[in-house]
């Protein structure tokens, strides 16, 4: 089952924050991240398995709740380089399901000067 | 350090026709995975592989397979082309399977 990400875009003015929510139905193992310039392949941001912590690095960052099988992505200080279609990737829990990420239909973030 | 490789990077099909994409792995990555990327569907999972093994594959028909070698390049194959099939091909390469995953250009495959 498909992860639901929200909101489907955004656009943002530079220094400005967002938040980028995914959902998924079934019970988690893993929550991935990855950004996806136009025309160019998705880049990895961050992983967070179950039992770990929130993650992140300079002004982004992720949290995972394992209860609700959410996560959330926070861009704090939003920069120009930040625009570009943001994906979650599920792993599932078991029987080699975590090995298979499900992405969700990505947010496509705009950052305006 | 070499990035993911992915050859051809497009490639245009006749409908009935088959055809073979091919990914090299970051070296060392034992995971490779594929992914079919359209604008209305997203990413969708294909299969993975981890040391020529398949350890799981998505909802698509049989006429998609794929195949790890032992130096962890992989293949996939679209057999009978359709319309539909007309997509942005990715392969991503991890070290396990659940880790940081770096992903190839793709391979843009058009069936006319």
């Amino acid at each position: 089952q498909q992860p639901v990400q929200s909101p489907q875009a955004v656009i943002l003015r530079e220094g400005e924050d967002a938040v980028i929510n995914c959902s998924s139905s079934k019970a988690l193992y893993s929550v991935h991240w990855y950004r996806q310039k136009h025309g160019e392949a998705p880049v990895f941001l961050m992983i967070l398995l179950k039992g770990g912590e929130q993650k992140g690095h300079e002004k982004i960052s992720a949290s995972f709740n394992e209860k609700k099988q959410q996560s959330s992505l926070y861009l704090t200080a939003s920069q120009l380089s930040y625009s570009g279609t943001y994906f979650c990737g599920t792993g599932g829990l078991g029987g080699g399901s975590n090995y298979k990420l499900t992405f969700g239909k990505g947010t496509l973030l705009t950052v305006n000067p | 350090k070499a990035g993911v490789t992915q050859t051809p990077r497009y490639l245009i099909k006749t409908r009935g026709q088959q055809v073979t994409l091919s990914c090299s792995p970051i070296s060392g990555h034992r995971s490779v995975s594929w992914y079919q990327q359209t604008p209305g569907q997203g990413l969708q999972f294909l299969f993975e592989y981890f040391s020529e093994t398949q350890r799981n594959k998505g909802n698509f028909p049989g006429r998609f397979s794929g195949r790890q070698f032992s130096n962890s390049r992989s293949e996939m194959n679209v057999s009978t082309l359709e319309l539909g099939d007309s997509a942005l091909y990715l392969c991503a390469s991890s070290l396990t399977g659940n880790t940081e995953a770096f992903f190839g250009q793709g391979t843009r495959l058009t069936v006319v």
